[in-house]
């Protein structure tokens, strides 16, 4: 089973609009961490927000925020007032276990790809 | 600033011709990674190193090899066994929560 899930194929965002990313993972390890990061067309991976397991409260960044339900094991990206910059390919991660751990993995997902639109 | 350095940014491979690609960090992170990105595609792990002189396989090491003689430094050879090598390579380091720190990647194609 894959262990991070994106399957979203495109999305498109009217500018100024908020959109959500979708994200679910499979873990059964209670302690994991869950990233997204930003990959323009350019190619660089910006990191753009972190939630741990057992943290209480959802993350928040500037305009970004995630949605994490435990539960369902879902860990959506959440982008507010969206801007032309923020097209780009959007990677959800996890990394399963403790913090710490020197030999931590990373799993990646697929990604979606987000257009905003003028 | 400290940050990942990755040279060259554009690199082509003949046929049967091993090559290097740089990975440098000034973050004085212990552990670092190379991954591979196909069009379209996630990143798929191909060696990671945890310390000095250490390192393990990903998940698609083969037709590839590391070495981590320096902490600052982590290149990976595409060798001639590796079939399939055009790709974005990105390389990258982590401390402590496992946040990766990316460099600007290698395209990499055949000629």
């Amino acid at each position: 089973a894959q262990k991070i899930t994106q399957t979203q194929p495109g999305m498109f965002v009217q500018e100024k609009e908020a959109v959500t990313l979708d994200c679910t993972y499979d873990t059964s390890d209670p302690s994991y961490g869950l990233f997204w990061y930003k990959q323009p067309s350019s190619g660089e991976m910006i990191f753009l927000i972190y939630q741990g397991s057992y943290d209480q409260q959802n993350a928040t960044e500037g305009r970004y925020s995630l949605n994490f339900q435990k539960a369902r094991k879902s860990a959506n990206l959440v982008i507010s007032a969206s801007q032309l910059g923020d097209s780009a390919m959007y990677f959800c991660a996890m990394r399963e276990g403790r913090s710490g751990r020197a030999n931590s993995k990373l799993t990646f997902g697929k990604g979606i790809t987000l257009s905003v639109r003028p | 600033d400290g940050g990942i350095t990755q040279s060259p940014k554009y690199l082509f491979r003949k046929e049967g011709q091993n090559v290097t690609l740089s990975c440098e960090q000034n973050l004085n992170h212990d552990a670092m990674y190379w991954y591979r990105q196909d069009p379209g595609q996630g990143l798929r792990l191909i060696y990671y190193s945890q310390i000095v002189n250490d390192f393990q396989k990903g998940d698609i090491a083969e037709g590839y090899s590391v070495s981590r003689e320096k902490k600052e430094s982590f290149p990976l050879t595409v060798t001639s066994a590796q079939k399939n090598p055009t790709a974005f390579y990105l390389c990258a380091s982590s401390g402590t929560g496992g946040r990766r720190h990316f460099g600007d990647g290698t395209r990499l194609s055949i000629l």
